[in-house]
């Protein structure tokens, strides 16, 4: 079995600063890795999703996640943040291995991210 | 692309009753669809994988019984909560793949369940 952990519960910042958010992983084979995000009284969507190649990826409205392989880890930034970036993140993982048992996603426990203005 | 829709988006109903959920591929084809539930605060857990043309397969600790999935068609699931109980009111999420080989999931906007 495989998890997934999200170290910070709550983060709390102004606009235009930095985020960096950290996501961890346990397993050791070929991973795909995703963050999705969730504004408040919204679905989740998909941020960014890396399975092969380059390891730092780039997604939508300016976020990045970089794979370090060593780390087992797919941390998620962004430069300058806004206000509206103010949502829930969650980072969640699959395996090729996986495959038989369905492709199931495991999920970390989510970041909730405020953004003050 | 790659849409999902979910209905209806709130239900309420008394306990003992059942309700069922549907969740939609709107632009695609998917034969598997997950569903997940989703309590305050907290992130989502798997409850099963819903396969067309043939059963779910459930997480541990989750009752085939309680929660019947059914996935008809390469664009439809439904997860019905029967006898439901005040205890299994949540937030009901599916997701649905669009292309197994990317195997990422699209999620739905969820179905909030208040049962009385």
């Amino acid at each position: 079995a495989q998890s997934v952990s999200q170290h910070n519960h709550h983060v709390i910042l102004s606009e235009a600063a930095s985020l960096e958010l950290g996501c961890n992983y346990s397993y050791g084979g070929t991973v795909n890795l995703f963050w999705y995000v969730q504004y408040p009284g919204q679905h989740l969507q998909l941020l960014l999703k890396y399975f092969s190649g380059d390891p730092l990826v780039k997604g939508i409205k300016g976020f990045e996640a970089e794979f370090i392989k060593s780390k087992f880890s797919f941390n998620l930034r962004k430069p300058s943040v806004q206000w509206s970036d103010t949502a829930e993140y969650f980072c969640a993982v699959t395996s090729p291995a996986f495959k038989a048992a369905g492709n199931k996603l495991t999920f970390g426990g989510g970041t909730r991210v405020l953004v003050k203005p | 692309g790659a849409v999902v829709s979910q209905h209806p988006s709130r239900v309420i109903c008394k306990s003992g009753t059942s309700v069922k959920i549907e969740c939609r591929s709107l632009d695609f084809q998917a034969t598997t669809m997950f569903w997940y539930r989703q309590f305050p605060k907290q992130s989502l857990m798997l409850m099963a994988t819903s396969n067309e043309g043939s059963k779910a397969t459930y997480e541990q600790g989750v009752e085939k019984d309680k929660f019947l999935i059914n996935h008809a068609s390469l664009t439809l699931s439904t997860l019905t909560v029967t006898s439901a109980h005040p205890e299994d009111s949540s937030f009901y999420i599916c997701s649905a793949i669009e292309d197994r080989e990317t195997e990422t999931q699209y999620f739905g906007p969820g179905t909030r369940l208040l049962v009385l």
